[in-house]
């Protein structure tokens, strides 16, 4: 079955500079690649996702780009702020009988310092 | 729309007593999962239901663990008995491709069971 490996388990980063976090996926069939936001006591909610038709999608801050050759796709955050820090996980969506499953990374937990 | 609603938020129980989660996917949506977050295995799928059929229940644990959807619009994950090293967070999430266009999925705020 599928199988995402994410990294790093930790990043800490200055407010205003970037921050990136990396997945690979094993599945080369897998066709959706979204990224989850997880704030203390909340739920995961999606920031931002990608279908393999493409190899890049921006939104103000936050970019994703998916290599499929290479089987990885990457979360980068520009201008990080304080608010940003929180758990970030990774996920893919493996095609076939079972459908509409998302597997996802170990997560990343990202400390932006103000 | 209220977005998926699970209660209780907190359950303190002790050990061999049973406990019952629920779950109210957002109305429409006709997937719903159930995960388990720690902080040593992370974010784990449990099962999941399609129209309120188990597709996939290969990440439930033991026998322990049951999950039901009675109806499309509740869901009840059950463990009895419970044990200690069952202390988790415990997600829903609720999906529908024809909507979204995409497996996005919109988790629940989750349920911290804590078992002494």
């Amino acid at each position: 079955g599928e199988n995402v490996e994410q990294h790093p388990s930790t990043l800490s980063v200055q407010e205003g500079d970037s921050a990136v976090i990396k997945c690979t996926y094993s599945d080369s069939a897998s066709n959706y690649f979204p990224w989850y936001k997880q704030e203390l006591g909340k739920g995961p909610q999606l920031i931002i996702d990608i279908r393999s038709n493409v190899g890049e999608k921006k939104d103000q801050r936050i970019a994703v780009t998916l290599n499929k050759t290479a089987k990885h796709f990457s979360l980068h955050i520009t201008e990080t702020q304080p608010e940003d820090s929180a758990v970030y996980f990774c996920a893919a969506s493996p095609p076939g009988e079972y459908g509409n499953k998302l597997v996802f990374g170990a997560g990343t937990i990202l400390r932006v310092k103000s | 729309d209220a977005g998926v609603i699970q209660s209780p938020r907190h359950e303190v129980t002790e050990m061999g007593q049973e406990v019952t989660l629920r779950c109210k996917p957002i109305s429409g949506h006709d997937y719903l999962f159930w995960y388990r977050q720690t902080m040593m295995r992370g974010l784990e799928l449990l099962i999941y239901f399609n129209n309120n059929v188990p597709i996939d229940d290969s990440g439930m644990p033991e026998d322990r663990f049951s999950a039901k959807m009675p109806n499309a619009s509740f869901s009840t994950l059950k463990i009895q008995p419970s044990e200690p090293r069952d202390s988790a967070v415990y997600f829903c999430a609720s999906s529908s491709y024809s909507r979204t266009g995409n497996n996005e999925q919109f988790f629940g705020p989750g349920t911290r069971l804590t078992v002494l």
